[in-house]
């Protein structure tokens, strides 16, 4: 069964762009989940998707958006990047009938 | 403010010894407490998850002591190995249709040969 799968693994933006991230999740897994991961702040929660629907959201500003699709798949949306946005960006999919979460590797997103 | 508070924030174990991360949390709204493990270039993995109403869960060389009085749980590793060296997060999760993760800051753990 394959695992959770982010990509890009990598990416470079200057600051003002925006960026989308994309998640597949493991097969049959309906939850999605996205967390920052910085050194200072260590893993925060963006939000969450279930069903196409933003069930949770996290103390993010506006600039930080998501989407699901019917497939379950899941993108992330930063507009006017910031260099403090410059993060490790984590998927986690989970079934909806338990707590667990598993991730993705990630995506490194570095703003200059 | 920090909801789950790990410490120490470093460790260093010999080949074959025990490893001990503690965390405490403050939110009694909390009902799932999961440890992951992450290698540098990777994402998170779930290593083992206790609910509150379990004071102890062992899995292999991991143990999860839970002190629900206290607010308290902490990662046991015995017979650490060198391959165990990463950094452990322990983190909490309210009950319901809320996935979100509270994280603790993490413990970078080396095991020295």
């Amino acid at each position: 069964k394959a695992g959770v799968t982010q990509t890009p693994r990598y990416l470079i933006k200057t600051r003002g762009q925006q960026v989308t991230l994309s998640c597949s999740p493991i097969s049959g897994h309906r939850s999605v989940s996205w967390y920052q991961q910085t050194p200072g702040q260590g893993l925060q929660f963006l939000f969450e998707y279930f069903s196409e629907t933003q069930r949770n959201k996290g103390n993010f500003p506006g600039r930080f958006s998501g989407r699901q699709f019917s497939n379950s798949r899941s993108e992330m949306n930063v507009s006017t990047l910031e260099l403090g946005d410059s993060a490790l960006y984590l998927c986690a999919s989970s079934l909806d009938e338990g707590p667990e979460a598993f991730f993705g590797q990630g995506t490194r997103l570095t703003v200059v | 403010q920090q909801q789950v508070k790990q410490s120490p924030q470093s460790l260093i174990v010999q080949k074959g010894g025990i490893s001990i991360i503690n965390c405490a949390y403050e939110n009694t709204a909390f009902d799932y407490f999961p440890w992951y493990q992450q290698f540098p270039g990777k994402g998170p993995a779930l290593l083992i998850a206790i609910r509150p109403d379990v004071s102890e869960k062992k899995e292999g060389r991991f143990t999860i002591s839970f002190n629900k009085s206290a607010k308290q749980f902490s990662l046991h590793i015995m017979d650490s190995q060198p391959g165990d060296s990463a950094t452990y997060f322990c983190a909490a999760m309210r009950a319901g249709n809320n996935r979100k993760l509270i994280w603790g800051l993490g413990t970078s753990l080396a095991v020295n040969p």
